[in-house]
């Protein structure tokens, strides 16, 4: 079975702070995805990032960047120079191989970014 | 591409009531997506189609639920005899065929109050 924990439930952080958002899995899967969603209040999910587990490169766009550590079974997600339009609540969810492609999210991290 | 699309946004009915959702997919994407999520939970799979086939069905998908694809284009979610613990916001996704290139993309989602 696959298994998110975001253990992180609020985080609120002023304007222009760095924050970081946890996610540690588990899955029995050798070749597996991992994934960071953005949840507006509009409700819908905005794909963000998607990692493969043989590419351990982390990987920067713009003032977002990811942690991909398989030692420690984490993927982790930092906002640097945070905005209010950050805002939201942010899922980590893994998948695993063809056949086995269903998402398994994580009960979410919501950031609230104070001005 | 226009993006995943779905109908009714909201829906408020009666307990005992049927309810139908629709869902539109990304054009040209085969495999379509069901998830629920309730309050400060994470998205949970209910059922996915690969074109017109329906492929897996999770444990939560109960006799009332019902999806269909049968054209392999939109798809259709319908729940019979409603109960007040349906109350969630239903959520499709799609993406092209699976494995290595599989991301999901969502829709804007079907928020449903039973009363």
């Amino acid at each position: 079975a696959q298994k998110v924990t975001q253990a992180q439930t609020e985080i609120s952080v002023v304007e222009k702070e760095d924050v970081t958002l946890d996610c540690v899995y588990e899955t029995r899967d050798t070749t597996y995805y991992l994934f960071w969603y953005k949840q507006p209040p509009s409700g819908e999910l905005v794909f963000l990032i998607r990692r493969n587990s043989f590419d351990e490169q982390n990987e920067i766009s713009g003032r977002y960047s990811w942690n991909f550590q398989k030692s420690t079974s984490s993927f982790n997600f930092t906002i640097t120079a945070s905005q209010v339009v950050d805002s939201a609540v942010y899922f980590c969810a893994l998948s695993g191989n063809f056949g086995n492609e269903k998402l398994t999210f994580g009960t979410g991290t919501r950031l609230t970014i104070i001005p | 591409d226009t993006g995943v699309s779905q109908d009714p946004r909201h829906k408020i009915t009666k307990r005992g009531q049927n309810v139908t959702f629709r869902c539109d997919p990304i054009s040209e994407h085969n495999r379509l997506y069901w998830y629920r999520q309730t309050l400060g939970q994470g998205p949970e799979f209910l059922t996915y189609f690969q074109n017109e086939a329906q492929l897996e069905k999770s444990r939560l998908l109960s006799d009332r639920f019902s999806a269909e694809r049968p054209k392999g284009s939109f798809s259709t979610l319908e729940i019979q005899r409603t109960e007040q613990g349906d109350s969630a916001m239903y959520l499709c996704a799609s993406s092209p065929t699976g494995g290595i290139q599989e991301t999901q993309y969502f829709g804007p989602g079907t928020r449903l109050l039973v009363l």
